[in-house]
């Protein structure tokens, strides 16, 4: 079965250091590997996503992941934190019938 | 990206009463459409899958008489709350995915619903 494990509930980082959100996952088969984030009383937003290829991935908003299949994680990474980053984040995995299994959220806080 | 609204972004509504909450795709054909549960800093839960012309596929637990699903078109789902109840009170969000965008989900803004 798949599933999806984000260990840190709040992660706060002040603003311009390099920040990280961890995610670690458990599927059979290839994972495909998504990150959204969600601001107040909004949906989800699509940051990025592994499906295959290189293990680090870019996406929006200068957001990147690196797929560790040894580890089993994609932690999702940005060299330098905004304070506009603070939001809800969440680690996917696509499950039967292509359906989203998602993490509990961690939510970041970027300290000006 | 791809462009999924929902209506009405909020509601409050009766005990007893049954409210109806619209998804659509704007810019893209959504072969299937999803919709989530979201509780006050929770993760999502997924409801229910449905697809174009399909009865919907409910996920364990979740009251199919309770929670109807309906996507008639590739464009639009509905889910209709009804006999609302103040434990329906939550935050819904559907999702759309389509061949022409990928199989990636794209995700509506969220319907806050209030039973009082």
């Amino acid at each position: 079965a798949q599933s999806v494990a984000q260990p840190e509930d709040q992660v706060n980082v002040a603003e311009g250091n390099p920040l990280t959100v961890k995610c670690t996952y458990s599927v059979s088969g290839n994972p495909y590997l998504f990150w959204y984030v969600q601001y107040p009383n909004r949906g989800l937003q699509f940051l990025l996503k592994y499906i295959t290829g290189d293990n680090l991935v870019k996406g929006s908003y200068g957001f990147e992941a690196e797929f560790n299949k040894s580890q089993t994680s994609f932690h999702l990474k940005k060299p330098s934190a905004l304070v506009s980053d603070s939001a809800l984040y969440f680690c996917a995995v696509n499950g039967g019938a292509n359906n989203l299994f998602f993490g509990t959220g961690t939510r970041l806080t970027v300290i000006p | 990206g791809a462009v999924v609204s929902q209506h009405p972004s909020w509601v409050i509504c009766k005990s007893g009463t049954s409210v109806k909450i619209e998804c659509r795709s704007l810019d893209f054909q959504a072969t299937t459409m999803f919709w989530y549960r979201q509780f006050p800093k929770q993760s999502l839960m997924l409801m229910a899958t449905s697809n174009e012309g399909s009865k919907a596929t409910y996920e364990q637990g979740v009251e199919k008489d309770k929670f109807l699903i309906n996507h008639a078109s590739l464009t639009l789902s509905t889910l209709t709350v009804t006999s609302a109840h103040p434990e329906d009170s939550s935050f819904y969000i559907c999702s759309a995915r389509g061949q022409s965008r990928g199989y990636e989900q794209y995700f509506g803004p969220g319907t806050r619903l209030t039973v009082t």
